[in-house]
């Protein structure tokens, strides 16, 4: 079945430290990848997509995330967290190649301390 | 331009009352589609519209759940009786098109059954 999933639950980190979230995929075909941020009171927005070519995909606010297919990871990075970056962060695939219907993963709540 | 917007932002119902979510999509936007998290779980997929027509409705729980779109604008979804386990947070989102990586979120409804 087509799924992905998140590892980490809840992070906590202080400003500057550095951030990576792990998500792993399981579907066939071609893959496309997304990762959603959530910041609190507000709704949910795009922070990068991965369609193909360069595995290595950067997206707002500094994040970046590389896509590597034998680990069948797609882990999101930042080199130093803000405490603005305090949010939810999901990453999200397609239930079919192309397709707007995404399936989520369970999540990941930064806390990002001062 | 606006964004997707969905009202109420909260409701709290007892257990066999009946609620009515509503979201507005972005103006001009065909596609339509409902998701909710259930706390602490993946965001799911309920149904997407094109237009007024349901595309796929696949992920409706039950049919408790109802879901309509007259007129290709609005969209709502309807919970009737509602149970303790359809407590979530509701998300909304509309696209321009069906193509992969333009989906806009509402802030979505936080409801909670008591």
């Amino acid at each position: 079945a087509q799924s992905v999933s998140q590892h980490n639950h809840h992070v906590i980190l202080s400003e500057a430290a550095s951030l990576e979230l792990g998500c792993n995929y399981s579907y066939g075909g071609t893959v496309n990848l997304f990762w959603y941020v959530q910041y609190p009171g507000q709704h949910l927005q795009l922070l990068l997509k991965y369609f193909s070519g360069d595995p290595l995909v950067k997206g707002i606010k500094g994040f970046e995330a590389e896509f590597i297919k034998s680990k069948f990871s797609f882990n999101l990075r930042k080199p130093s967290v803000q405490w603005s970056d305090t949010a939810e962060y999901f990453c999200a695939g397609p239930y079919q190649t192309g397709a707007n219907n995404l399936f989520f993963g369970t999540g990941t709540r930064l806390t990002v301390i001062p | 331009e606006a964004g997707v917007t969905q009202f109420p932002s909260h409701s709290v119902i007892e257990k066999g009352q009946t609620v009515t979510l509503r979201c507005d999509p972005i103006s001009g936007h065909d596609n339509l589609y409902w998701y909710r998290r259930v706390m602490g779980k993946e965001i799911k997929f309920l149904l997407h519209f094109v237009k007024e027509s349901k595309q796929d409705e696949s992920g409706m729980p039950n049919n408790r759940f109802l879901a309509e779109r007259t007129g290709g604008t609005y969209s709502t979804l309807k919970v009737q009786p509602a149970e303790l386990e359809d407590s979530g947070v509701y998300f909304c989102a509309s696209s321009p098109d069906r193509l992969i990586g333009k989906l806009f979120f509402g802030s979505g409804t936080q409801l909670s059954v008591l």
